[in-house]
């Protein structure tokens, strides 16, 4: 069981440019999660799914969008990156969307916005 | 307004001791509260967890105070190994609300030989 798998590992991409940021869980969780991480910062919510077919904003969803087409899947796309948008980014999953459900991270995507 | 932070961003501790990790919370609301461990270029993974009916709880080598009268809690991780660097944070939520958990900034632990 792999958990939670991300791609890519890193990149680094020009401002303007549309990128898609890929998240896939095999644990049949129904809530997944994305969080960005910057130094000297904790986690920040960017959006969530709490089930699929639904979505939701957490802190800092500018910028940013997302969908949730089936259970295992749930991309981030940034329409047109940002330098600001530089960071690393954290999918997770729980297995309810409730607010003592036990997230579960995957090994994050290193972004690079130039 | 709503904050979790902790009291050093770095902790340095001789391997065989005990590491003893502050949190302060700001929002007396919340009632839940969670330990995370992320090793260098891996996701968090959880440690621990309690809530605010219990001033204690323990796992396996770790222990989780509360102290809601100064909303604070600590992590004490008992007979710190090599194993055990890596960036600790915590984390806060209120059970009956739809709101969703609040990360503090954490603190890195390094062991010395």
């Amino acid at each position: 069981i792999a958990g939670i798998t991300q791609a890519p590992t890193s990149q680094i991409l020009a401002a303007g440019r549309r990128m898609t940021l890929r998240c896939t869980q095999d644990m049949r969780h129904n809530a997944m999660y994305w969080y960005r991480q910057d130094l000297g910062l904790g986690l920040r919510l960017i959006h969530y799914s709490n089930t699929a077919g639904t979505t939701g904003k957490g802190e800092v969803p500018d910028g940013y969008s997302v969908s949730r087409a089936n259970t295992d899947d749930f991309p981030l796309t940034l329409a047109s990156a940002v330098p600001s948008q530089t960071s690393v980014y954290f999918c997770a999953s729980s297995e309810g969307g409730g607010s003592t459900d036990t997230q579960y991270f995957g090994p994050g995507t290193r972004l690079t916005v130039l | 307004g709503e904050s979790v932070g902790l009291h050093l961003p770095t902790l340095s501790v001789q391997e065989g001791d005990n590491s003893i990790i502050n949190c302060a919370y700001s929002n007396s609301a919340s009632d839940y509260f969670i330990w995370y461990k992320q090793e260098s270029g891996k996701g968090p993974q959880f440690i621990i967890d309690i809530r605010s009916n219990m001033d204690k709880r323990q796992g396996q080598r770790v222990t989780v105070l509360l102290n809601k009268t100064v909303k604070h809690l600590s992590l004490q991780i008992a007979a710190t190994q090599p194993g055990d660097s890596a960036v600790y944070f915590c984390a806060e939520n209120r059970i009956s609300s739809a709101s969703k958990i609040i990360f503090g900034s954490g603190t890195r632990l390094s062991i010395r030989p």
